[in-house]
């Protein structure tokens, strides 16, 4: 069966300190793969997203980037975090882009 | 500029009793629409997938219907039950290609026993 995992859970770093945000898929091949982050009372925004190795797209300018250096990985990265990259941070795969996506347990970020 | 309204003011029903939901859009002409269950601190749970050309769908007792004219879809839970409180996201997707997926911001829904 797929999984999916996301890692660390919840993060507590300082302004202008660097951040990565890991995900993995176990269990298929070539998945479609999101970062969308959650602010409190808002939707999901769409960050990013790849269909294959190295190919990413970026939906929001900002502050962020991806990376997808193997098709199962899938990293968020900043050189300098600002405190309103403050956020829920969630990766999610789909096999097709028009089903359901599965969506990892997400990673709490506070910036200070 | 395109735009997903869902209730943002929180929906309580007695157990029992069908909930339903509602998701309205604007300046969007989506082939695709998921409704998602969210619990807090937790990711999406994907529930249902509906086409533009699909009128229902059901799912045990989940009933999504999708009405392109009104730019409008109705997530109904029958027979709803305390376990079934949580946020429902509803989320627009174009035709496919984009693989991209806009959602909106969620209703939260509390079922009272």
């Amino acid at each position: 069966s797929q999984t999916i995992h996301q890692w660390p859970a919840t993060l507590v770093q300082p302004v202008g300190s660097p951040l990565s945000l890991e995900c993995t898929v176990e269990g298929t091949s070539n998945p479609n793969l999101y970062w969308y982050r959650q602010a409190a009372g808002r939707g999901l925004q769409l960050l990013f997203y790849s269909v294959g190795i190295g190919q990413i797209s970026s939906e929001v300018p900002q502050n962020l980037s991806a990376s997808r250096p193997q098709d199962r990985q899938f990293i968020l990265s900043s050189k300098k975090l600002l405190l309103s990259d403050s956020g829920f941070y969630l990766c999610a795969w789909s096999t097709d882009g028009i089903g359901g996506y599965t969506f990892g347990s997400g990673t709490r970020l506070t910036v200070v | 500029s395109q735009k997903i309204e869902q209730n943002s003011e929180a929906l309580n029903i007695q157990e029992g009793k069908t909930a339903t939901l509602t998701c309205n859009y604007t300046n969007y002409s989506p082939a695709y629409l998921q409704w998602y269950r969210q619990d807090p601190g937790r990711g999406p749970v994907f529930l249902l997938l509906i086409r533009e050309n699909e009128k229902e769908k059901r799912k045990e007792r989940l009933k999504v219907t999708f009405d392109t004219t009104l730019k409008q879809s109705l997530f109904h839970i029958t027979a709803s039950q305390p376990a079934d409180s949580a946020t429902y996201l509803c989320a627009l997707g174009e035709g496919s290609g984009t693989y991209k997926y806009i959602f909106g911001t969620g209703t939260r829904l509390k079922v009272l026993a």
